[in-house]
């Protein structure tokens, strides 16, 4: 079965300094994977996916993705965060089938605060 | 940009009543879902649709709970009787195909509560 655990479920920086937010996924096949965010009162905006081409993916608002299958992680970085960064961001993984029918499936979510 | 939209943003409603959350997906979408996320838990799959029928649910999806696409740009989600544990943000999503790695597309959620 496919699952993702996100390991923090706060993670708080000063602007200007690198984020970190980690993902570990678990799944019986290439998974595809994504980072969705979520801002105060917004929908959830995708970041970046990754469906088994380059390993390092990049998104949107500066933001990369690296995919790494011997570790089974897909943590989400940036090198330098903005007040604007400020949200709940989501890793995801594509569910059974290999994500047909669009059955993902999310971690418990990375609430991110950045601070001035 | 295309987006997707809910309708209402907030409702709250007695338990034992009806509930209908309405959806305009992005126009060109052929596929459509509905997720929802308790309060303080995950998001999780309720359904999808193609095709005007289910292509697959989720346990959560039963009997209380049915989907609708009454013209060729609403997408509802109706709730039958509704129940305390119903409360959640309820996000409707579009996409274009339903391969793995295709971009599902999400509205704004509609945040239900029941009382």
């Amino acid at each position: 079965a496919q699952s993702v655990t996100q390991l923090d479920s706060h993670v708080s920086v000063s602007e200007g300094t690198p984020v970190l937010l980690r993902c570990n996924y678990s799944s019986s096949y290439s998974p595809s994977l994504f980072w969705y965010v979520q801002h105060p009162n917004k929908g959830l905006q995708l970041l970046l996916k990754y469906t088994s081409a380059a390993t390092l993916v990049k998104g949107i608002n500066g933001f990369e993705a690296e995919f790494k299958k011997s570790e089974t992680s897909f943590h989400l970085t940036k090198p330098s965060a903005h007040m604007s960064d400020a949200a709940e961001y989501f890793c995801v993984v594509s569910g059974p089938g290999g994500g047909s029918q669009g059955n993902l499936i999310f971690g418990k979510g990375t609430k991110l605060s950045v601070k001035p | 940009e295309p987006e997707v939209t809910q309708t209402p943003s907030h409702q709250v409603t007695q338990m034992g009543q009806e509930v209908i959350l309405r959806c305009v997906p992005i126009s060109n979408h052929l596929y459509f879902y509905w997720y929802r996320q308790i309060l303080g838990q995950k998001v999780e799959f309720l359904v999808s649709f193609y095709n005007n029928e289910i292509s697959e649910k989720s346990e959560i999806f039963d009997d209380q709970f049915s989907v609708e696409r009454p013209d060729g740009s609403n997408f509802t989600l109706k709730i039958r009787s509704t129940k305390l544990e119903d409360s959640a943000m309820y996000f409707c999503a579009s996409s274009v195909e339903r391969n793995s790695g295709n971009t599902i597309y999400f509205g704004e959620g509609s945040w239900l509560t029941v009382v």
